[in-house]
């Protein structure tokens, strides 16, 4: 079955440093994987996706993600945080329910604060 | 603007009360899921939809049914509230259930059954 881990439930970084946060998938063949961000009180935000060719993904707000599927990884990775991106931090892969394909499984988050 | 509403924003619910949680999209979407978000167990699927007058099961559906009877509205019912149902809800839509489309979400309604 496929899943979504996200080892870290929480990070701090301080303004200006870099940010990567990690992302572990489980899936038979090649995923469909998606970065989300929630702002409190807010739904959720497309950041990235991947589905196929370059590795390096470009997304909104500065972000890349890195697919890596030897390590079954999808890290998202920005060289400078803002205060603005402090929120929650959500990968998720495509999956199939009954035969059908487009649904997503979400990892259980990770929230980001950042110091001043 | 076009996106998705969802209704209503807050609800406190008496356990045993029967309960419906809107959900409209304008953006001609054929695609449509429910989501439940619990602190520390990110967001899980309830229900779907991939087209006007069908509809799925995902992870978590017991205890909650949905209808689609037209290509807009996507309403998620609770028939028997329980207090495990307690939950940040959201709806979500995209334009076809292929991945090739992101999802936009509503921007949830908050339910505490007591």
């Amino acid at each position: 079955a496929q899943s979504v881990t996200q080892p870290d439930i929480h990070i701090t970084v301080s303004e200006g440093a870099s940010l990567e946060l990690r992302c572990n998938y489980s899936y038979g063949a090649t995923p469909y994987l998606f970065w989300y961000v929630q702002s409190p009180g807010q739904g959720l935000q497309l950041l990235l996706k991947y589905f196929s060719g370059d590795t390096l993904v470009q997304g909104i707000k500065g972000f890349e993600a890195e697919f890596k599927r030897s390590q079954s990884s999808f890290n998202l990775r920005k060289p400078s945080v803002h205060w603005s991106d402090a929120a929650e931090y959500f990968c998720a892969v495509g999956a199939n329910y009954g035969g059908s394909q487009g649904n997503l499984i979400f990892g259980k988050g990770t929230k980001l604060s950042v110091k001043p | 603007i076009a996106g998705i509403t969802q209704a209503p924003t807050s609800q406190i619910l008496a356990a045993g009360r029967r309960m419906t949680l809107r959900c409209t999209q304008d953006m001609r979407h054929n695609a449509m899921y429910w989501y439940r978000q619990d602190l520390g167990l990110g967001l899980r699927l309830i229900h779907y939809s991939n087209t006007a007058g069908t509809t799925g099961k995902g992870e978590v559906p017991d205890g909650y049914s949905v209808s689609r009877a037209n290509t807009d509205d996507f309403p998620l019912t609770l028939a028997s509230a329980v207090p495990s149902q307690t939950s940040v809800y959201f709806c979500a839509s995209r334009p076809r259930q292929s991945h090739n489309y992101g999802y936009t979400f509503g921007s949830g309604t908050r339910l505490t059954v007591v």
